[in-house]
């Protein structure tokens, strides 16, 4: 079963806007990261923020976790065309070394040139 | 250094059929894991292996099994194929996971099945 749920399902913004993806779940999390994937490849890592930490950055990415809420965003800043691509939330429950991630469903982003 | 590879890129089988896909992590990596993503999901845990030995099983039937080999890479076995295995396997490998974790899964470009 999917541990989260991105809003907005779709986004289409014009290049060089904002774009934010929110990203909800369900249970306690060690950590929460968001992953880029394109034409249905492979997942590529962006960011990683522990349950401890309220707000991170990676260049033009910045990302938010309210554990008070099970919830956390994803803004990427100053979209380019090579942004389009989808984007998933996912959380690490590991525990006792069995390491597993619960992804969410997805926010497809695309960018206006 | 190499990413995850895995093998074969593309796939087609009959159901009923037996297929094995194959993962070598990144070097230094010890943990191995698999993921199945249906078109349109996202994509759902299937195994986790650690230094040859199953860590974790997500919600699969035991038509799907794995291993993990000495040289850290692994196997995928899925048996008796249907038509709902057509999707993208994913391998991920990790250096370390949990509240220690610095950095998230390396994934391999993945292996489309197509089961018709």
């Amino acid at each position: 079963s999917q541990q989260g749920e991105e809003d907005p399902q779709a986004l289409s913004i014009q290049e060089g806007e904002n774009a934010t993806m929110n990203c909800s779940y369900k249970t306690s999390i060690n950590n929460l990261q968001w992953y880029r994937q394109n034409s249905g490849r492979g997942l590529v890592h962006l960011i990683l923020i522990r349950s401890n930490e309220r707000e991170k950055h990676s260049g033009r990415l910045r990302v938010t976790l309210d554990t008070s809420k099970k919830s956390s965003s994803l803004l990427i800043t100053a979209s380019r065309a090579a942004d389009t691509a989808s984007y998933f939330c996912a959380t690490d429950r590991t525990n006792f070394g069995n390491e597993k991630l619960t992804f969410g469903t997805g926010t497809r982003l695309t960018i206006i040139p | 250094d190499a990413g995850v590879t895995q093998s074969p890129t593309h796939l087609i089988k009959t159901r009923g059929q037996h297929v094995t896909l194959r993962c070598s992590p990144i070097s230094g990596h010890k943990s191995v894991s698999w993921y199945q993503q249906v078109l349109g999901q996202g994509p759902q845990f299937i195994f986790q292996y650690y230094e040859k030995e199953e860590r974790g099983r997500g919600n699969f039937p035991d038509r799907f099994s794995a291993r993990q080999f000495p040289n850290y890479s692994s196997e995928l076995n899925v048996n008796a194929l249907l038509l709902g295995d057509s999707a993208l396997y994913l391998c991920a490998s990790s250096l370390r996971a949990g509240f220690l974790a610095n950095y998230g899964y390396t994934f391999g470009s993945g292996t489309r099945l197509t089961v018709v």
